[in-house]
């Protein structure tokens, strides 16, 4: 099946730093890729969809100062954490349908960001 | 936009018995619906999924029906085992751009 990767699996920061997370589909093209954050103990909230070759689409409530969203290729989406808090420790899960025509995702394995 | 609601939140059974996960959706738009099962620090795992042109569906001990009408969907496990214990999301999905949206999880837990 389809696969999808993250870097880093996980990564502390200092408050006030930005963090990268990079979301790659590995054997397959992803015109669009869907970026989720999970609180402990919480389900998976839509942040934003990633599109390649335009602008992010956020979700109501989402900063899209804060989270900057770079759709670089067909096969790479980041997530940048701007100004981290520690309010913003969280597992962010990136996600991508392997085509056009279905809907099933295939998630990223997530990233742990903690933020001290 | 498109809303998932989800019930039980946490739901206990015995081992052999049955459990039974409900969610509604808001949006008649959507047209699949995913199951998944997730454990801790994990990416979630599809376990089932159906579409919305069909009212049933099986594999081995789980299975899943739909209701367009009432916009209600729920996951059946038979014949529980303890590893079945995990966080269970359901989330729907339409047409627009196959955005997928959660439920708020059902935490099953099933005892030896």
């Amino acid at each position: 099946g389809a696969v999808v990767s993250q870097h880093p699996s996980w990564v502390i920061c200092k408050s006030g730093t930005s963090v990268k997370i990079e979301c790659r589909s590995l054997d397959f093209q992803a015109t669009t890729m869907f970026w989720y954050r999970q609180f402990p103990k919480q389900s998976l909230m839509l942040m934003a969809t990633s599109n390649e070759g335009s602008k992010a689409t956020y979700e109501q409530g989402v900063e899209k100062d804060k989270f900057l969203i770079n759709h670089a290729s067909l096969t790479l989406s980041t997530l940048t954490v701007t100004s981290a808090h520690p309010e913003d420790s969280s597992f962010y899960i990136c996600s991508a349908p392997p085509g056009t025509k279905h809907n099933e995702q295939f998630f990223g394995p997530g990233t742990r960001l903690t933020v001290l | 936009g498109e809303n998932v609601e989800q019930h039980p939140s946490t739901l206990s059974v015995q081992e052999g018995d049955s459990a039974v996960i409900k969610c509604t959706y808001s949006d008649s738009a959507s047209n699949y619906f995913p199951w998944y099962k997730q454990e801790l620090g994990k990416r979630p795992q599809l376990i089932i999924d159906i579409r919305s042109n069909v009212g049933e569906k099986k594999d081995q001990r789980i299975a899943v029906t739909l209701n367009k009408t009432a916009k209600h969907f729920s996951l059946h496990i038979t014949e529980t085992q303890p590893e079945d214990s995990a966080v269970y999301f359901c989330a729907a999905s339409g047409t627009g751009g196959f955005k997928t949206i959660f439920g708020a999880g059902t935490r099953l837990f099933v005892k030896a």
